[in-house]
């Protein structure tokens, strides 16, 4: 699985919209975008995933790039409750590694008042 | 719907203690199932995988062990426990079929050896 890259940690006023970049230049064609948060002393949560076109659910906005080396992931409107550690993960969909999501240090998104 | 039962969730055991971490998973069938362990200020390590009953697969090796006795029980475990378990241990599943990476996790055991 590709490799990715996130900023160790950011901030955000409550209210205003999160911004999350991360940078997966080794990313191959078969190889889908995944966000996770993880709140302090809690189980991982699934957020959005995505291939090449943008996508949107309940929680969050994911934004790749036409050249699929980066995405952001977006939360429009953040409150207190965001505060946790974001992970971008990079995993190759119908391999034999599906499931074997690699974590890595994430960025710690902490929303203020 | 799904859910995923992992318990206890807070442990404390003396080195060389034998170990023993339940998940089950119900409203679902035929799940992939995984155990994860985060030390201390790290990220997730993926310790052991299972695509079926009596089918694991270990991703390091390590003091621990694991055991699928049915289809939506996985079992951790260790005879002794090291200093070095300690952690915080995650359980995981999701659908049998390729591109099916939403994993969905259990509220975890934080596990101390003291």
């Amino acid at each position: 699985d590709a490799k990715t890259t996130q900023p160790p940690s950011m901030d955000c006023a409550e209210g205003r919209a999160a911004n999350l970049p991360c940078n997966h230049s080794t990313i191959s064609g078969n190889e889908y975008v995944y966000w996770y948060r993880q709140i302090h002393s809690q189980g991982p949560q699934y957020i959005i995933h995505g291939l090449k076109n943008n996508e949107t659910n309940e929680m969050a906005s994911l934004i790749i790039t036409e050249d699929r080396k980066s995405s952001t992931l977006i939360l429009p409107h953040a409150t207190l409750r965001d505060t946790a550690v974001y992970y971008c993960i990079v995993s190759n969909a119908g391999g034999t590694s599906y499931g074997k999501l690699t974590f890595g240090q994430g960025t710690i998104l902490t929303v203020h008042p | 719907s799904q859910t995923i039962h992992q318990w206890p969730a807070t442990l404390v055991q003396p080195v060389g203690s034998p170990l023993s971490l339940e998940c089950t998973v119900e409203g679902t069938s035929n799940p992939n199932l995984y155990w994860y362990r985060q030390a201390a200020g790290r990220g997730l390590q993926l310790l052991f995988y299972s695509v079926g009953i009596g089918q694991i697969s270990s991703e390091v090796p390590q003091n621990l062990s694991a055991s699928r006795p049915q289809d939506r029980q996985f079992i951790l475990s260790s005879k002794k426990l090291l200093l070095s378990d300690s952690g915080f241990y995650l359980c995981a599943w999701n659908v049998r079929r390729p591109g099916a990476e939403k994993l969905f996790f259990g509220s975890g055991t934080q596990l101390s050896v003291l």
